[in-house]
């Protein structure tokens, strides 16, 4: 069985400040995906990146950057200069090597105040 | 514009009157899901469809029903709705189910008294 945590719960910070979400993982598979979901208050589920087990190279989108590491099955996530927009769930989630089965982290909520 | 649409998107209902929550692709994705939201559970898989009339079990499909007779269409059928079903659930669709990206749809807020 495959599984996902994300320890924190809730983080709240002032904006600007970088903030670091943290998600390990289980798996037996050697290939799998790794996924991080944002949820605004107003409740869609937003996709925000995909990283394949093969790729360990870390990825930077504009003010977002992910940290893959296998070594020690996490995949973290930074916001730099945090925005109040930017407050939302986030999610971290993981696919099996079938692709059929897509298991989620309890989420981290995350507050920006200005 | 590509979008996985669910309707309702709000009901309340009483235990054991049957309900369909529909769920519709317009992206000819071959893959579709559903799952339920709970506080601190994130999002659990319900069921899964690989393509037209295939569908399979995830982790919580106790109390559910699928069926998937077109490709675009994966309606969630709960047959005699408890309390303990009280839940947001998402409809998801892929390209393919094999490691692709899910989409997900908007979210239906059910509550069962």
């Amino acid at each position: 069985a495959q599984k996902v945590t994300q320890a924190q719960t809730e983080i709240s910070v002032v904006e600007k400040e970088d903030v670091t979400l943290d998600c390990v993982y289980e798996t037996r598979d050697t290939t799998y995906y790794l996924f991080w979901y944002k949820q605004p208050p107003s409740g869609e589920l937003v996709f925000l990146i995909r990283r394949n087990s093969f790729d360990e190279q870390n990825e930077i989108s504009g003010r977002y950057s992910w940290n893959f590491q296998k070594s020690t099955s996490s995949f973290n996530f930074t916001i730099t200069a945090s925005q109040v927009v930017d407050s939302a769930v986030y999610f971290c989630a993981l696919s099996n090597n079938a692709g059929n089965m897509l298991t989620f982290g309890g989420g981290t909520r995350l507050m920006v105040k200005p | 514009e590509a979008q996985v649409t669910q309707n309702p998107r709000y009901l309340i209902t009483v235990t054991g009157k049957k309900l369909t929550v529909t769920c519709s692709q317009n992206m000819n994705h071959e893959y579709m899901s559903w799952y339920r939201q709970d506080p601190g559970l994130g999002l659990r898989q319900i069921y899964y469809s690989m393509n037209v009339e295939v569908t399979d079990k995830g982790d919580v499909p106790e109390g559910y029903k699928v069926s998937r007779k077109e490709k675009r269409n994966f309606p969630l059928i709960l047959e005699s709705p408890s309390p303990n079903q009280t839940s947001l659930y998402f409809c998801a669709s892929s390209l393919r189910g094999r490691l692709a990206t899910q989409y997900f749809g908007p979210g239906t807020r059910l509550t069962v008294l």
